[in-house]
């Protein structure tokens, strides 16, 4: 069976501190995408990132960068010098091939200080 | 152009009662889905239309909850005789060919329903 774990439910740091967010999956398939998702105050979740299993290539994009290993079943994601705009509740995704529906984590809070 | 939209945004209800929300995705999105945010959880899938094939219903908590999607575009997601387990941030999202897990979907900004 799928399932996505998102250990932190709650994380507070200071604005400009760096901040990562753990995702542990599990799955049987060999075929596979993960997803992060981000929950601002709105309400709207706001795509961030999709990778599949076959690409474990960490990515970048602005502060936010991604670490994928398959070895020991996490997709990590790191807020690099946090501003207070990044608050928000972040959620994991995994999705098996072939299945048409996302299984989420149950999100972290992250809240950025000022 | 225009996203996922929905609504109301917010709906309050009394038990007992139906209600209908509506969810409209993005143009030229052939799959539609509808996932359900309880306080404090994570998302709970609950229905996934893709084209004119028969939906996937196996997310559906139970026989009050019903959708239907008419002309491939709009959905309605019905929940008969309201409980207050209900209560939930009702989400809809679309993709552009559907199944999951090679297509990004886009979410609405969901119905707030309350239940008293």
């Amino acid at each position: 069976a799928q399932k996505v774990t998102q250990a932190q439910t709650e994380i507070s740091v200071v604005e400009k501190e760096d901040v990562t967010l753990d995702c542990v999956y599990e799955t049987r398939d060999t075929t596979y995408y993960l997803f992060w998702y981000k929950q601002p105050p709105s309400g709207e979740l706001v795509f961030l990132i999709r990778r599949n299993s076959f690409d474990e290539q960490n990515e970048i994009s602005g502060r936010y960068s991604w670490n994928f290993q398959k070895s020991t079943s996490s997709f990590n994601f790191t807020i690099t010098a946090s501003q207070v705009v990044d608050s928000a509740v972040y959620f994991c995704a995994l999705s098996e091939e072939g299945d048409d529906k996302i299984i989420f984590g149950k999100g972290t809070r992250l809240h950025i200080l000022p | 152009g225009a996203g996922v939209s929905q609504s109301p945004s917010n709906k309050v209800t009394e038990k007992g009662k139906d209600v209908e929300l509506r969810c409209d995705p993005i143009s030229g999105h052939t799959a539609l889905y509808w996932y359900r945010q309880s306080l404090g959880q994570g998302l709970e899938f609950l229905i996934y239309f893709q084209g004119n094939s028969a939906p996937d219903k196996s997310g559906l908590p139970s026989d009050r909850f019903s959708a239907e999607r008419t002309g491939g575009s709009v959905s309605t997601l019905t929940i008969q005789r309201t409980q207050q387990e209900d209560s939930a941030v009702y989400l809809c999202a679309s993709s552009l060919v559907g199944t999951g897990s090679t297509d990004t979907q886009y979410f609405g900004p969901g119905t707030r329903l309350t239940v008293l």
